[in-house]
């Protein structure tokens, strides 16, 4: 069985750091690209950033580009999110999800529970 | 940035009926990368279909696609009762990718 779990997440003040790690196992993990989602308090779905199987092809959203780095460690099964100068609106809970495919090109098959992180002072 | 909307924002449907769920984008989604998502609390959210019309892996065949360029449709032929929750359309053509701003279906 794929599974992917989600942990790091926490309460944080503002202006401050936070990484947030995400274990998969059941498949072969360089095998695929990976993202990360986030799902704010009451509201939609935002995709947050992408990492192909061999780090090559990096992309994030406009909310998080130059504050946020994705990155991952194929050898220990594992996708990160460095997330820097955290703001209120960061607050949310943040999925990690697997690409279909070895590069963002398939959509996202299975995902984590998510990992919470609120940002307040 | 492609902007997708989503309508209706509510739906309101009772057991057995069609719900048709509409994703529209602000520009062109390259070879039609579009996927739809289902949510509900508590939940990760679950991989519908793919690439506009290609259901996923163990998707009910009730589930269906279609649509191109700008306009694509979520189809869903006979509602069943854990079909209620909210969807989201999401492109993966052009990055950075994006998110709808979801359909919740709910019962009548």
């Amino acid at each position: 069985e794929v599974q992917l779990v989600e942990s790091g997440g926490a309460w944080v003040q503002p202006g401050r750091s936070l990484r947030l790690s995400c274990v998969v196992s059941g498949l072969t993990f360089n095998d695929y690209a990976m993202h990360w989602v986030r799902q704010a308090p009451g509201k939609g779905l935002e995709w947050l950033s992408y990492i192909n199987w061999n780090s090559e092809k990096i992309a994030y959203a406009d909310s998080v580009k130059g504050r946020f780095t994705i990155s991952r460690d194929n050898a220990k099964n594992s996708l990160y999110l460095q997330m820097n100068s955290l703001r209120a609106e960061d607050t949310a809970l943040y999925y990690c999800a697997k690409d279909v495919e070895f590069n963002p090109y398939g959509g996202m098959d299975v995902w984590g529970q998510g990992t919470t992180v609120t940002v307040s002072s | 940035e492609v902007v997708l909307t989503q309508s209706p924002g509510t739906l309101s449907l009772s057991l057995g009926e069609r719900a048709t769920l509409s994703c529209r984008a602000s520009q062109s989604v390259r070879s039609n990368y579009l996927a739809w998502y289902q949510h509900k609390p508590g939940q990760a959210p679950r991989f519908l279909i793919h690439a506009a019309s290609h259901r996923a892996t163990g998707i009910p065949d009730r589930f269906s696609g279609s649509g191109s360029g700008t306009d694509f449709t979520l189809t869903i032929s006979r509602l069943e009762p854990e079909d209620f929750a909210v969807y989201y359309c999401q492109q993966y053509g052009n990055s950075p990718y994006t998110f709808g701003q979801g359909t919740k279906l709910e019962i009548k």
